[in-house]
């Protein structure tokens, strides 16, 4: 596609329910982030992708937060028992080559929790 | 560990203006520079890159420069428009890692 889509939108989800995000990247692109923005903030790194391989995963708050590529396009980002402090957009970003083009991010999910 | 800060968290000037946001960075090894743009409720539109070997990047009326020596970027800004207002966000990469870590932003506000 032309950029990088994520879905849903808008997600409202009860606390305790289990939530899953999607990343469509750009095609072609081999690396794949995901991040978490909350209100008035910047974006705080939460996991990396080369491929199918999950490089960096030190950002991820708690070990409810689980993301994976199995073909190395397509990503998930899956939050189990919601809380109330994950509230937040979730951005994805792709890169061909981060040094030469930098990230391309997509629009976001913004997740609320009640 | 890299650390992104961002002065002002907010700027607002009278359309025509020149101005300059900056942002500054703890650890100097990094990969590159970003600098985006985000609208209310929207995601993060890249205005310029910077790669670790140069020192600026322009386009149109932006222009980012980037001193790692002194751990600093600049985003400079001519004539400004009512249609720039929007939240700045400088990023780099660092500490061996190929993750961005950003500042909080500054929010501009160009008055008509």
């Amino acid at each position: 596609g032309a950029g990088v889509s994520q879905s849903p939108r808008y997600k409202v989800a009860k606390r305790g329910q289990d939530v899953a995000l999607r990343c469509d990247p750009i095609s072609g692109h081999v690396s794949l982030f995901w991040y978490q923005q909350a209100l008035g903030q910047g974006p705080e790194f939460l996991t990396y992708f080369q491929n199918e391989a999950q490089l960096d995963k030190s950002g991820l708050p708690s070990d409810r937060f689980f993301a994976e590529r199995p073909e190395g396009s397509v990503s998930t980002l899956k939050i189990q028992r919601t809380q109330q402090e994950d509230s937040a957009v979730y951005l994805c970003a792709s890169s061909l080559d981060l040094t030469v083009y930098g990230y391309t991010f997509g629009s976001g999910t913004r997740l609320t929790v009640v | 560990k890299q650390e992104v800060t961002q002065i002002p968290a907010a700027l607002s000037v009278p359309e025509g203006e020149n101005l300059v946001l900056n942002c500054s960075f703890t650890d100097s090894a990094i990969y590159n520079l970003q600098w985006f743009r985000q609208d209310p409720g929207k995601g993060l539109t890249s205005l310029l890159l910077i790669q670790s070997s140069q020192r600026e990047q322009t386009s149109g009326r932006l222009n980012a420069s980037l001193d790692k020596s002194s751990g600093r970027s600049t985003l400079y800004i001519a004539a400004s428009q009512p249609g720039d207002s929007a939240t700045y966000l400088c990023a780099a990469s660092g500490a061996g890692r190929r993750a961005l870590t950003f500042g909080s932003g500054t929010r501009l506000q160009v008055q008509p």
